[in-house]
């Protein structure tokens, strides 16, 4: 079956201009995560979506990234006034709403930020 | 602080060895234990999961141990193969309210040689 699908697979931008990632998750899952990995290095927990409940967001850097989820589906992280640091992996991940299951993930996003 | 510490960073082993990993926590909460498996341009994807009622979990060359006491989990991986160099990360997971949150350790890179 389809897997977590996320757009674009790479994506290069100048400083200060915004960006937009998506994440389409698997069908019937409703928690989404997203998480930042640098290059080299473990993967940072950004926020996090679970069926109609407000999303934990404590992970998010700074008031310049947000994320919404419509219709409980397709996610899109925004990135705004973006910084040369901002430049990692962005990668997705779904799961099904019962204990112990565990994520799966898209192949990311590789931002860079010139 | 980081909830889950994994080592080593690097581990270089020769083909038909016996790759191990550790990861340690601190937060008795956790309640679930997965490894993921990363290859170069791609998603981590689980590799093995397990959860601290079970001290042994075997899935072909993959083991996970489990030292609840000690709080500690390690992944071996039997007659290691060229096609094992990967990175891999620990996780753990603890449920609240419905929201499952996971903590990724920083990751190891294994290379087995031929």
């Amino acid at each position: 079956g389809a897997g977590v699908s996320q757009s674009p697979s790479n994506k290069v931008t100048e400083k200060g201009k915004d960006v937009e990632l998506r994440c389409d998750p698997i069908s019937g899952h409703t928690a989404l995560y997203w998480y930042r990995q640098s290059l080299g290095q473990g993967l940072e927990f950004l926020i996090y979506f679970q069926g109609n409940s407000a999303p934990d967001k404590s992970g998010l850097p700074s008031d310049r990234f947000s994320a919404e989820r419509t219709g409980g589906s397709v996610s899109t992280l925004t990135i705004q006034r973006t910084q040369q640091e901002d430049s990692a992996v962005y990668l997705c991940a779904s799961s099904r709403d019962r204990p112990n299951q565990p994520q799966h993930f898209g192949d990311g996003t590789r931002l860079s930020i010139l | 602080q980081q909830q889950v510490k994994q080592s080593p960073q690097s581990l270089i082993v020769q083909k038909g060895g016996i790759s191990i990993i550790n990861c340690a926590y601190e937060n008795t909460a956790f309640d679930y234990f997965p490894w993921y498996q990363q290859f170069p341009g791609k998603g981590p994807a689980l590799l093995i999961a397990i959860r601290p009622d079970v001290s042994e979990k075997k899935e072909g060359r993959f083991t996970i141990s489990f030292n609840k006491s000690a709080k500690q989990f390690s992944l071996h991986i039997m007659d290691s193969q060229p096609g094992d160099s990967a990175t891999y990360f620990c996780a753990a997971k603890v449920g609240l309210n419905n929201f499952n949150k996971f903590y990724f350790g920083s990751g190891t890179k294994l290379n087995v040689k031929p």
